[in-house]
């Protein structure tokens, strides 16, 4: 079965540089969600878009953004890199609408931001 | 807002044996799902087993079974038979019940790292 697609899975960015991870959700999946996991720490939830629009947002900076296209894969954009921002980002996507969906979560972006 | 907490940072079982992990949650919802999640070394998340708040009865699969106390708001994690492949972190997760749309997000524990001892 096709699973959700993270890419690139590796990053390697220097402080005040760009990066933009990508997800592709699962095929009929609307829903795509956004986690941060911090070294030694539990997944936080960061933002999610629901058909295309945004649903839910979390303790994302004002220095990320994302969105989610026509096809519904979606794109995490983080500007001024930080040393902090280096941590592993999970997309999950689940098909909404029913109030029962499931999150599937990708392998993950490790980023490290030296 | 949501909490959910697991007082065990760690965790040790002998293989073959037994093992139970702690999780406790605060709302003030009344329908809602809870989860645990596996994350081994490969940092991939895997749903081991979750359960709808309005079920009273409490969820199993295969190895793996829950112990859901809704008006305790705790809901722990038995491990029967536990194999060298379970060794991991171990995430609790609550999840909001909305009835129109399923897209609320997960709000994790700090997780239980969870060792098999040979």
């Amino acid at each position: 079965a096709a699973g959700v697609i993270q890419s690139p899975r590796h990053l390697i960015k220097e402080k005040r540089e760009t990066a933009t991870l990508k997800c592709y959700p699962i095929p009929r999946h609307d829903t795509v969600y956004w986690y941060q996991q911090g070294p030694g720490q539990d997944p936080q939830f960061l933002i999610s878009f629901y058909e295309k629009m945004q649903s839910d947002k979390g303790s994302i900076p004002d220095r990320f953004s994302a969105q989610q296209f026509s096809d519904y894969h979606s794109e995490l954009n983080m500007s001024s890199l930080e040393l902090g921002d280096s941590a592993l980002y999970f997309c999950a996507s689940s098909l909404g609408g029913t109030g029962d969906d499931e999150q599937y979560f990708g392998p993950g972006t490790r980023l490290t931001v030296t | 807002a949501q909490t959910v907490t697991q007082s065990q940072p760690e965790m040790s079982v002998q293989e073959a044996e037994t093992v139970t992990l702690s999780c406790t949650y605060d709302t003030s919802e009344s329908d809602y799902y809870l989860f645990w999640y596996k994350q081994p070394p490969s940092r991939q998340m895997i749903l081991v087993i979750r359960q709808e708040a309005y079920k009273q009865q409490n969820a199993t699969e295969n190895r793996f079974s829950v112990n859901f106390q809704k008006a305790a708001k705790s809901f722990s994690l038995k491990i029967s038979d536990s194999q060298l492949g379970d060794a991991a972190m171990y995430f609790c997760a609550y999840r909001r019940l909305i009835s129109n749309f399923g897209n609320e997000k997960l709000t994790f524990g700090t997780g239980t790292r969870l060792t098999i001892i040979p």
